[in-house]
């Protein structure tokens, strides 16, 4: 029930393309929703994040959607670029009491060919 | 420093033998986390500091696994009798630790190779 379901482990898309990546959470109790990305050789650092209580978060090109009933959350990139060539982590935690102790998938490569 | 810092960026040792993970967070951060990344593998949390508060170990996947922080600064991730599946990256994390839900920043990592 802590485990956050990514999907998919893989992804290649080209320049210009929507990257799409999702995942499912099990525990009704999570309520912050970060994404984290990734670079070869660096930690992840935080890029974007959602509350349950809107369905939608947008910054620059980036996109979190968000379905509560379904228990799932996605990741959009619009525009894809070279740049955004990373690797990709969701996340999930409990917020009351929350010591930011994430939960995160299994993490997404993303390359995107010029 | 600018950023959280780990030492060493990699680490190889023998199978049997102790290693001592490094890691000294951001100035003022009370919050400090260490996760494990496994090849293929998404972040592992290990275990959790905040303030003089107990750590939270919940996630130390053995024994052989310690952590301790001094002064409420720098922390030491500790594996002893190291095995060839403790081979992993190790990242230390840290936060300010005033609200829920913050932003954390990682430090590059520990690369450990078990041999």
């Amino acid at each position: 029930q802590q485990q956050v379901k990514q999907s998919p482990q893989s992804l290649i898309v080209q320049k210009g393309g929507i990257s799409i990546i999702n995942c499912a959470y099990e525990n009704t109790a999570f309520d912050y929703f970060p994404w984290y990305q990734q670079f070869p050789g660096k930690g992840p650092a935080l890029l974007i994040a959602i509350r349950p209580d809107v369905s939608e978060k947008k910054e620059g090109r980036f996109t979190i959607s968000f379905n509560k009933s379904a228990k799932q959350f996605s990741l959009h990139i619009m525009d894809s670029q070279p740049g955004d060539s990373a690797t990709y982590f969701c996340a999930a935690s409990v917020a009351p009491g929350n010591t930011g102790k994430l939960i995160f998938g299994q993490g997404t490569t993303l390359q995107v060919k010029p | 420093g600018a950023g959280v810092s780990q030492s060493p960026s990699n680490k190889v040792t023998e199978k049997g033998k102790d290693v001592e993970l490094r890691c000294d967070p951001i100035s003022g951060h009370t919050a400090l986390y260490w996760y494990r990344q496994s090849l293929g593998q998404g972040l592992e949390f290990l275990i959790y500091f905040q303030g003089n508060s107990a750590p939270d170990k919940s996630g130390l996947p053995s024994d052989r696994f310690s952590a301790e922080r001094t002064g409420g600064s720098v922390s030491t991730l500790t594996i002893q009798r190291t095995q060839q599946e403790d081979s992993a990256v190790y990242l230390c994390a840290s936060s300010f630790g005033r609200t829920a839900n913050e932003k954390l920043f990682f430090g590059s990592g520990t690369q450990l190779s078990v041999l």
